[in-house]
């Protein structure tokens, strides 16, 4: 099972600076990777598919990078909507298997 | 617009079966992959298993043993059992549609969530 590892686990930004958030994989998972965006009460939101294309509607202010084992989430010019929890999600098709990080909490500092 | 909505029973007693349903509305049912994923506050989210428009089911090798995925294509609903439930089965689940694009396969479309405790 490929194990997916988030740093930090919290990160604390003041408004309309930007994050940067990290995602590794214990093995390479190539460019199938994903970022969700959580917050309380609610279920994840998908924001970045395919490690770095934005899914329908997200803003462009959230950017995906990455490829192999190493993976980034940068939000720029945060806005106070942006504060929440954000996980990554690999996938593999052969055997069929999705595993997610831990999550990184993204709180206003 | 797709949308989900689950339901099932919110306490379940040791030793017994977790039951759920989720119901797809505004979009093709036979056309995609379902999903059922839980979240708890210890191992985070955690995925169940599959149902394929194949009509095959994969799952999550940790839970094989007591999960099984069901379909009534009539109704556009899927379902969830998990049997021999313990208090470690405590945890928010959830329904997903799992997206083909370009070749990617994320979790697009989500239910609201239930939240099932394990308790006598």
């Amino acid at each position: 099972e490929t194990v997916m590892t988030q740093s930090p686990a919290t990160l604390s930004v003041s408004p309309g600076e930007s994050a940067t958030l990290s995602c590794r994989a214990s093995q390479s998972v190539r460019s199938n990777l994903a970022w969700y965006q959580q917050k309380p009460g609610q279920a994840p939101r998908l924001l970045i598919y395919g490690a770095s294309t934005r899914a329908t509607g997200v803003p462009a202010r959230f950017s995906g990078s990455g490829s192999g084992t190493e993976f980034t989430l940068t939000i720029s010019g945060l806005q106070s909507e942006d504060f929440a929890v954000y996980f990554c999600q690999q996938s593999t098709t052969w055997p069929p298997m999705y595993t997610f990080g831990q999550g990184t909490k993204l709180e206003i500092k | 617009q797709m949308q989900l909505q689950q339901w099932g029973a919110g306490l379940v007693k040791p030793s017994e079966t977790l039951s759920l349903t989720c119901a797809v509305s505004g979009g093709s049912f036979n056309s995609n992959y379902w999903s059922w994923i839980r979240q708890t506050p210890g191992k985070g989210l955690e995925w169940i298993g599959e149902f394929s428009q194949t009509g095959t089911t994969n799952y999550n090798p940790a839970l094989k043993s007591r999960v099984t995925i069901s379909v009534d294509t009539s109704k556009s609903q899927f379902s969830l059992k998990m049997t021999s439930v313990t208090a470690s089965d405590t945890a928010l689940y959830f329904c997903a549609r799992v997206a083909f694009i370009s070749g990617y396969y994320p979790f697009d479309i989500w239910g609201q969530g239930t939240m099932v405790t394990v308790s006598s």
